[in-house]
């Protein structure tokens, strides 16, 4: 079936960096956006930006510029997202979520996500 | 940028009672309005795209209507296992937004 099959947890200090990785199986990884989007602790969906698969495009939220760098790599089927210079409030549940090519459309499905503690 | 506000922001429902989560957006958005259900440390769920499709799989009783800036998701006759936080997301334009989200708890 189709599915975002995500990186294990992480653990960092303050100012270091991680790279998380979502991995797609069951459809042509080419044909769709893969989008992050977060959830701190108790609080509500961040989108945080998008890459396409295809010719490895992005766009990312403003508040995230200069921080994060989305990545693919089509012979794995892979996507990447790098957040550096992480803070305490960078802490939450990291999902991808995919898109239909040309965007404007929904998010289906998620990947199970991906819990980042920033903790000194 | 598209701020998305839902309301309420949480509501305590009776089992078979019917639901109305409203979702405003600070511009037209047209029917680029999609809703989603998060149960509690799940990942996100699709029931509504575009508005007033269901989505594959949600149960009938889950539906959606609106246009324009005002968007609303309907649950006729709720159920045990609908309690969990519902958010609308809008894919008009990038950066793509979610609303703040309205949790349901059941009594």
């Amino acid at each position: 079936q189709e599915q975002l099959v995500q990186s294990g947890a992480e653990v960092k200090k303050p100012g270091a960096s991680v790279k998380l990785s979502c991995k797609a199986s069951g459809y042509t990884f080419t044909s769709y956006y893969l989008h992050w989007v977060r959830q701190a602790p108790g609080q509500g969906l961040e989108w945080m930006g998008v890459i396409n698969p295809s010719g490895g495009s992005t766009t990312y939220a403003q508040k995230f510029q200069g921080r994060v760098t989305m990545t693919r790599d089509t012979s794995t089927s892979t996507v990447y997202m790098e957040l550096t210079s992480l803070r305490s409030d960078d802490t939450a549940v990291y999902y991808c979520a995919r898109e239909l090519q040309g965007g404007g459309t929904w998010l289906d499905p998620w990947g199970q996500g991906t819990l980042v503690i920033v903790s000194s | 940028e598209i701020v998305l506000t839902q309301s309420p922001d949480s509501q305590s429902v009776t089992p078979k009672e019917k639901v109305t989560i409203t979702c405003r957006a600070s511009q037209n958005i047209g029917i680029s309005l999609h809703w989603y259900q998060q149960r509690p440390d799940q990942s996100p769920n699709l029931l509504i795209k575009f508005a007033s499709q269901s989505f594959s799989g949600v149960p009938s009783r889950f539906s959606g209507s609106g246009s324009g800036t005002d968007f609303t998701l309907t649950i006729n006759g709720l159920e045990a296992e609908d309690a969990a936080t519902y958010y609308c997301h809008q894919s008009s334009s990038l950066p793509y937004s979610f609303g703040q989200g309205t949790k349901l708890e059941i009594k």
